[in-house]
């Protein structure tokens, strides 16, 4: 299966909360990060955790981390319609350059 | 903005034919990186070089190269093109090597007809 594996789409109202989940296979993974592509765009750096954490919360956004389950979550609170966007999930390794990207979760914020 | 360019944001060529992307780090940053996104792989790693050398290759066709200068720019040259490398080439550039961050250009939209 693929390294990091990501659900394809999420539809959320305006001012809920957004959860998009990732799941990643490799043990050794170091950092977890998660972007965000709005449409045309380049990929922007959103937040990112290390392993060793279990929790990391910056404004609106909270990421979740289970090293059990190897299982990270994105929190969006209060989402808003400018939220709309593809967030990638990715992971790097040490010793290792490289970053590995799940396919994304499309979301969708609904007025 | 990352801090991080490149140019041109979109290219337009034949099959056949071969192009050069070019891409310049933040001013911090050593590392850079190159990624292709297309709509059935994903975000695929190319290559790395750090100061000047290559560091690590990933799932770079042989009809791609890639170099980074002294003033630590880079650049990517894909030759002989084909209609499926049409993507979106990202550059991105780091302090070091390892784990640190990567911060993202805004990609060079490639249409290969």
């Amino acid at each position: 299966g693929e390294d990091v594996e990501q659900s394809l789409f999420l539809s959320v109202r305006e001012g809920d909360s957004s959860v998009i989940n990732c799941t990643y296979t490799d043990s050794s993974s170091t950092y977890l990060y998660w972007y965000k592509q709005e449409p045309g765009a380049g990929l922007q750096l959103l937040t990112y955790i290390f392993s060793n954490m279990d929790m990391k919360q910056d404004q609106r956004l909270t990421v979740l981390l289970n090293k059990k389950d190897k299982h990270l979550s994105l929190r969006i609170a209060d989402t808003q319609t400018g939220d709309s966007a593809i967030y990638f999930c990715a992971e790097s390794r040490e010793g290792y350059s490289t970053l590995t990207f799940g396919k994304g979760t499309m979301l969708l914020v609904s007025p | 903005d990352s801090g991080v360019t490149q140019t041109p944001k979109h290219l337009i060529t034949a099959t056949g034919q071969r192009v050069t992307l070019r891409c310049s780090p933040r001013s911090e940053d050593l590392s850079v990186y190159w990624y292709q996104q297309s709509l059935d792989q994903g975000l695929q790693f190319l290559i790395h070089y750090y100061n000047g050398e290559e560091r690590a290759k990933g799932n770079i066709l042989e009809r791609f190269s890639a170099q980074q200068f002294p003033d630590l720019h880079s650049e990517l040259n894909l030759s002989s093109l084909e209609l499926g490398d049409s993507a979106l080439y990202f550059c991105a550039s780091s302090v070091g090597t390892g784990t640190d961050t990567q911060y993202f250009g805004p990609g060079t939209r490639l249409t290969v007809l």
